[in-house]
């Protein structure tokens, strides 16, 4: 089994729709992420979570909200989808330390498409 | 602001050719530097890293020198395979500061048989 399980892998829905991806690691990390993956622009963080009581903004988080349930999960909503949110979502891991020296760990990714 | 430059893609090599990706980079301090790859249907993984000026990453036969004055970190590998088809990502990290995980636009490489 994967280190880092997000799900669903893939998602198709429409626009106005609320839609919430989950991640769920057992490599006991202490810090989280949300990243988005467009084709040409690479990886945008959406959100990042130091501990279950840090949640912090990233380069693009309009548009979205976190909940950090415990150490382990870190889940991301649309609270109402839009086209342009038409993506691939992934969410990464760090211990502590890697953290600042950027070494993160990757879920398989969750393609979500909003029409 | 930070920021990370690749070269475009897709790059398409036969097995056994030299690879070169290149990639640039502005930062406003001293910047850790990595190479992430993406295989097909998978989530990035660490590939290599330099943490400072001069230092050489190394892994699966890939290598990348940090070069301050150039302010370069190209990838290198004397003799790809069929296996190293995938999507590269060279990413900066500027010390203490772990949300600042600035990426490329990632580099596609196809290596055919």
């Amino acid at each position: 089994d994967a280190d880092v399980t997000q799900t669903p892998r893939n998602r198709i829905t429409k626009t106005g729709k609320r839609i919430m991806l989950e991640c769920s690691q057992t490599k006991g990390h202490d810090r989280m992420y949300w990243y988005r993956q467009d084709p040409g622009l690479g990886l945008r963080l959406i959100y990042y979570s130091f501990d279950v009581k840090d949640i912090n903004k990233g380069e693009i988080s309009d548009g979205y909200s976190v909940s950090r349930q415990a150490q382990a999960k870190f889940s991301l909503s649309l609270e109402s989808a839009i086209p342009n949110q038409t993506a691939l979502y992934f969410c990464a891991t760090s211990e502590r330390t890697g953290g600042s020296t950027g070494e993160l760990f990757f879920g398989e990714g969750s393609r979500l498409t909003v029409l | 602001g930070n920021s990370v430059t690749q070269m475009e893609g897709p790059v398409t090599l036969s097995e056994e050719a030299f690879l070169t990706i290149n990639c640039t980079y502005t930062a406003t301090g001293y910047p850790s530097l990595f190479w992430y790859v993406q295989y097909p249907g998978e989530g990035l993984q660490l590939l290599l890293k330099a943490t400072k000026a001069d230092d050489k990453g190394s892994n699966k036969g890939f290598e990348a020198t940090y070069r301050k004055e150039t302010t370069s970190f190209h990838l290198e590998k004397g003799s790809v395979q069929v296996s190293d088809s995938a999507v590269y990502f060279c990413a900066l990290s500027l010390s203490g500061s772990a949300r600042q995980l600035t990426f490329g636009s990632g580099t596609q490489l196809t290596v055919l048989p």
